[in-house]
């Protein structure tokens, strides 16, 4: 069955630098990756996917991921981090039509 | 445009209680669902419906019933509420069949549950 798991459950960075995310995949099919975000007191949000096509897919607020078949991952990196990306970030594969599957979740901290 | 609302946004139970989250979502979407978030667990699928009058279970559906009497509307049940139901509670909506993709889930603002 398809799942993700996601390595760190916290990241921090400094303002401006390199933002990285980590997911690895298992699917014994090509998979369908997301990543969502939620920021504090709210649902998630998709920042971007991965269906076919491809394989460096670009999402909202500068944010990016590469599917890389070779290595099971679907890492996210943003170049310079801002304040506003503060937020917990989840990995997630869908499973048949109707279902997600969501990693564990990374919390990104972002200082000045 | 209101997407999906979920009430109420907090509640807090004694063991035994029991209470209704509702969902609504005006997007006509097909699929309905309700996740579960628990720190260092990310989100866990408790029941879902395929559309109107069906429903299904997820990865943790027990001490959870759900129904789905009209397309707009998905309501989770609590008959006898446990500490171990403590949780913060999503419901999210997807697939529209003129789109004919259901990548995207849209998400309520989530209801903080304490069960004491």
């Amino acid at each position: 069955a398809q799942s993700v798991t996601q390595l760190g459950s916290h990241v921090s960075v400094s303002e401006g630098a390199l933002v990285l995310l980590r997911c690895n995949y298992s699917s014994s099919v090509p998979p369908y990756l997301f990543w969502y975000v939620q920021y504090p007191n709210q649902g998630l949000q998709l920042l971007l996917k991965y269906t076919t096509g491809a394989t460096l897919v670009k999402g909202i607020n500068g944010f990016e991921a590469e599917f890389k078949k070779s290595e099971t991952s679907f890492h996210l990196t943003k170049p310079s981090a801002h304040m506003s990306d503060a937020a917990e970030y989840f990995c997630a594969v869908r499973r048949g039509f109707q279902k997600l599957v969501f990693g564990t979740g990374t919390r990104l901290l972002v200082s000045p | 445009n209101a997407g999906v609302t979920q009430t109420p946004k907090f509640r807090v139970l004694k063991t035994g209680q029991s209470m209704t989250l509702l969902c609504a979502q005006d997007m006509n979407h097909e699929y309905m669902y309700w996740y579960r978030q628990d720190p260092g667990m990310g989100l866990r699928l408790i029941h879902y419906s395929v559309g109107e009058g069906t429903t299904a279970k997820g990865e943790v559906p027990d001490g959870y019933n759900v129904s789905r009497l009209k397309k707009q509307n998905f309501l989770l049940g609590l008959e006898s509420a446990a500490p171990s139901q403590t949780s913060v509670y999503f419901c999210a909506s997807s697939y529209s069949p003129e789109m004919g993709t259901n990548e995207k889930l849209f998400f309520g603002s989530g209801t903080q549950l304490s069960v004491l």
